[in-house]
């Protein structure tokens, strides 16, 4: 088991230029989330899905989009990257529905992403 | 909504001693409750939980006590090591079966030999 992995881990973007960060889970999962990361503010929902083709907004969710498309995979994408959005990306996946896993999630080891 | 709110850090300790990190929580229903560990270069994971009032919840020497009536759950540990050097975030969840997490800002822990 991979448990949750990010791909790439680490890139530079000039301001404007589009990106795509992918996560993959092969735990069964329904449920997946994307967070960043900033100094000070620990972990922000951008946005997260509770099933295959369906996603949902979180707290910080402009200026990003997202897809599922297959259960396993958690796609982000930065149509126009903007320094603002230089953080560290957290993707994660749970189990849904079952009360002893309940706020259980699985993170993978993160994205560094730097927006010049 | 939901809120909540960690001890600010960052917090340095001598190795073998007693650690408390402070945690309070705002929140509709009945939440549980969470602390997630980082160690460096890493991604987060589960440290312990507590899923209703008054239950406690332990891991690798840790522990955390769900108090409703203080609304807290601080973390606590009898004798930290080196390797409990970490970043560690209190968080809840919503009770309402969507299974967001809400995170507190964190605390940064150094244990010094």
């Amino acid at each position: 088991n991979a448990g949750v992995t990010q791909t790439p881990k680490f890139r530079v973007l000039k301001t404007g230029q589009s990106m795509t960060l992918l996560c993959a889970q092969d735990m069964n999962h329904e449920y997946m989330y994307w967070y960043r990361q900033d100094p000070g503010m620990g972990l922000r929902l951008i946005h997260y899905s509770v099933g295959e083709g369906t996603t949902a907004k979180g707290e910080v969710p402009d200026g990003y989009n997202v897809s599922r498309l297959k259960k396993q995979n958690f796609l982000l994408g930065l149509e126009s990257a903007a320094p603002s959005q230089t953080s560290v990306y957290f993707c994660a996946s749970s189990y849904s529905g079952m009360t002893g896993s309940r706020g259980t999630q699985y993170f993978g080891p993160g994205t560094r992403l730097l927006v010049l | 909504g939901n809120s909540v709110t960690q001890m600010e850090g960052p917090v340095t300790l001598s190795e073998e001693a007693f650690l408390t990190i402070n945690c309070t929580y705002t929140a509709t229903g009945y939440p549980s409750l969470f602390w997630y560990v980082q160690y460096p270069g890493e991604g987060l994971q589960l440290l312990l939980k507590a899923t209703k009032a008054d239950d406690k919840g332990s891991n690798k020497g840790f522990e955390a006590t769900y108090r409703k009536e203080t609304t807290s759950f601080h973390l606590e540990k009898g004798s930290v090591q080196v390797s409990d050097s970490a970043v560690y975030f209190c968080a809840l969840d919503s009770n309402f079966g969507n299974e967001k997490l809400t995170f507190g800002t964190g605390t940064r822990l150094t244990i010094i030999p």
